[in-house]
């Protein structure tokens, strides 16, 4: 009940391209979905998050995407720069359960982007 | 803000000796959390600090593994005796989560360590 589950483990895209990464989980009391990014040698930092009273959320070139009923959220890259090359996390919290801040992470998803 | 600190960087240390990993939070903030990060398991949350009390522990793999937070802006993971499949890059993060909206948690920069 507390797992999220990502796929795929790993994406190559063509520069230019759309990278979808998505991931599913079970517990309906989550409340907050964010992204994370990590770079080689680094942590991961947040890239984009969003709360399950919206069904997508926007960022520059970074779209989150939300399906309450499917209990599924999925990250779109649109226009893939290598630059984007990292691994991605999603992530998933859940306020009701004495507001910890406590995340749950995907498994994570290596994103190579070819020039 | 300096950011999470910790260090070293890199340990390299033979099996059965002790290692200590460090760890300083932003300052103000009132969660601190230690992940240990493999290829094989991804991101495993080990243990999580409020306010310098331990929450939840149930993620150290074994008595071997302990950690501690003396204060505010200090913690530490301490493995004893090492393994070499403790190998792994350890991160430490740090929340502010009272009165927060959402639950951003800022990563160090982890220690590579490697146990021969």
């Amino acid at each position: 009940q507390q797992q999220v589950k990502q796929s795929p483990q790993s994406l190559i895209v063509q520069k230019g391209g759309i990278s979808i990464i998505n991931c599913a989980y079970e517990n309906t009391a989550f409340d907050y979905f964010p992204w994370y990014q990590q770079f080689p040698g680094k942590g991961p930092a947040l890239l984009i998050a969003i709360r399950p009273d919206v069904s997508e959320k926007k960022e520059g070139r970074f779209t989150i995407s939300f399906n309450k009923s499917a209990k599924q959220f999925s990250l779109h890259i649109m226009d893939s720069q290598p630059g984007d090359s990292a691994t991605y996390f999603c992530a998933a919290s859940n306020k009701g359960s004495g507001n910890t801040g406590k995340l749950i992470f995907g498994q994570g998803t290596t994103l190579q982007v070819k020039p | 803000d300096a950011g999470v600190i910790q260090s070293p960087r890199h340990e390299v240390t033979e099996m059965g000796q002790e290692v200590t990993l460090r760890c300083k939070p932003i300052s103000g903030h009132d969660y601190l959390f230690w992940y240990r990060q493999t290829m094989m398991r991804g991101l495993e949350l080990l243990i999580y600090f409020n306010n310098n009390v331990p929450i939840d522990d149930s993620g150290m793999p074994e008595d071997r593994f302990s950690a501690k937070m003396p204060n505010a802006s200090f913690s530490t993971l301490k493995i004893q005796p090492s393994e070499p499949r403790d190998s792994a890059v350890y991160f430490c993060a740090s929340s502010l989560v009272w009165g927060a909206t959402n639950y951003e948690q800022y990563f160090g920069p982890g220690t590579r360590l490697t146990v021969t």
